[in-house]
């Protein structure tokens, strides 16, 4: 069974507009995620993460919001850009748990000049 | 900066073959993972190590086993490769603690094509 789920496999938008990347989780014991970039035969990137105390975490053009009543996280890229094209997964994890990650499908998204 | 090095970039090789991947770290971290990441179904964890000779099956483990003699290196063996494992092998280190964020850190890959 899937406990991080990232519905949507592509998304596509115009430069300059918002992206919004969502993801989903099914288990309440996790209290930390994280989204990864991964460009074409490259290996993933970390880009940002939020701790389950906050419900946002903001640097530069991203931000991601928590909703854990939810159980519902998103990442919005503002403004978006044609280098920001990737795919993008969510992570999440237990503290104290093992330190394993456990990721979504991924989100291809496509950022139009 | 971490430095995360995946021996190959590309391979090729034969049903059959027993096939090394190499993953070498330089930052001392204690925890090392193996992935394989295929076309819509993301990243999956094939085993990972927490400490030098210790290792943990992740969820498909099946048809590969693992190797860490020393602290900086974690080495996934295929010992009779077969057309199912052609995939993008990742591999990915991060320290022990909360400090740490849970962030794994990535090597570049390794595509791996089983003939």
């Amino acid at each position: 069974d899937q406990q991080v789920k990232q519905n949507s496999p592509s998304l596509s938008v115009q430069e300059g507009r918002i992206s919004i990347l969502n993801c989903d989780y099914t288990n309440s014991m996790f209290d930390y995620f994280l989204w990864y970039k991964k460009y074409p035969a490259e290996g993933p990137t970390f880009l940002i993460s939020i701790s389950s105390i906050k419900d946002k975490n903001e640097d530069g053009r991203f931000t991601v919001f928590l909703n854990k009543s939810a159980k519902h996280l998103s990442l919005h890229i503002v403004p978006s850009q044609p280098g920001d094209s990737a795919v993008y997964f969510c992570a999440a994890s237990s503290q104290g748990g093992s330190e394993k990650l456990v990721f979504g499908k991924g989100t291809k998204l496509t950022v139009n000049p | 900066d971490v430095k995360v090095t995946q021996s190959s970039r590309y391979l090729v090789k034969r049903t059959g073959e027993k096939v090394f991947l190499e993953c070498v770290q330089d930052m001392d971290h204690e925890n090392m993972f193996w992935y394989r990441q295929d076309p819509g179904l993301g990243l999956r964890l094939i085993y990972f190590s927490y400490d030098v000779k210790m290792k943990e099956k992740g969820d498909i483990p099946e048809g590969y086993s693992v190797s860490r003699e020393k602290k900086e290196r974690f080495s996934l063996i295929l010992e009779s490769a077969s057309t199912n494992q052609t995939s993008m092998y990742l591999c990915a280190s991060r320290p022990t603690g909360h400090r740490a964020k849970n962030i794994q850190y990535f090597g570049a890959g390794t595509r791996l094509s089983v003939l």
